[in-house]
């Protein structure tokens, strides 16, 4: 079975800090992806990333950057000069074939808070 | 490009009711699943559709069903409801291009409330 471990329930910081949302996955198959997913109040589920499992080649999108490391099944997603619009809930998924391709299995998310 | 719609975005019900919640997925694509979101149990899958065939079940009593149309758009279905029904439920699709892994893409939800 799959499993994903987001620790952080609550993150508070103040507009520009930066910050890190942590992310550690189990999972059994050999092939797997890992996803992030933004959920403002409107409850929409906005896709974020979407990583293989062979492919640990670190991202950066804009103000939004991935630590992807096997070593340590983690996946972790930064937002560099946090703004108030990134309040959001945060979660991290991962998918694989044991659990039938298209299902994702979700964390319990991470609310992020950005105050001015 | 139009992403994926659900409808309606609001009801209450009342327990012993049922309710069907509809989906159309971004076009093209032709997988459908189906997830329930609560506070106490998180993001969970219910199902997934794929060719009017259901591919994928979660942990779910009989009571939830879903089905998929020739269009691929998509209804699923709670019976006898309970309070412990009351949920978003999300609908995502995705572009299945038959491997694993395809980028979800969700609507932005039916949110459920049983009284």
């Amino acid at each position: 079975a799959q499993k994903v471990t987001q620790a952080q329930t609550e993150i508070s910081v103040v507009e520009k800090e930066d910050v890190t949302l942590d992310c550690v996955y189990e999972t059994r198959d050999t092939t797997y992806y890992l996803f992030w997913y933004k959920q403002p109040p409107s409850g929409e589920l906005v896709f974020l990333i979407r990583r293989n499992s062979f492919d640990e080649q670190n991202e950066i999108s804009g103000r939004y950057s991935w630590n992807f490391q096997k070593s340590t099944s983690s996946f972790n997603f930064t937002i560099t000069a946090s703004q108030v619009v990134d309040s959001a809930v945060y979660f991290c998924a991962t998918s694989g074939l044991t659990g039938g391709g298209n299902k994702l299995t979700f964390g319990t998310g991470t609310q992020l808070k950005v105050e001015l | 490009k139009a992403g994926v719609t659900q409808t309606p975005r609001y009801l209450i019900k009342t327990r012993g009711q049922q309710v069907t919640l509809s989906c159309s997925p971004i076009s093209g694509h032709r997988s459908v699943s189906w997830y329930q979101q609560t506070p106490g149990q998180g993001l969970q899958f219910l199902f997934e559709y794929f060719s009017e065939t259901q591919r994928n079940k979660g942990n779910f009593p009989g009571r939830f069903s879903g089905r998929q149309f020739s269009n691929s758009r998509s209804e699923m279905n709670v019976s006898t409801l309970e309070l412990g029904d009351s949920a978003l439920y999300l609908c995502a699709s995705s572009l299945d291009t038959g491997t694993a892994g395809n980028t979800i893409y969700f609507g932005e939800g039916s949110w459920l409330t049983v009284v």
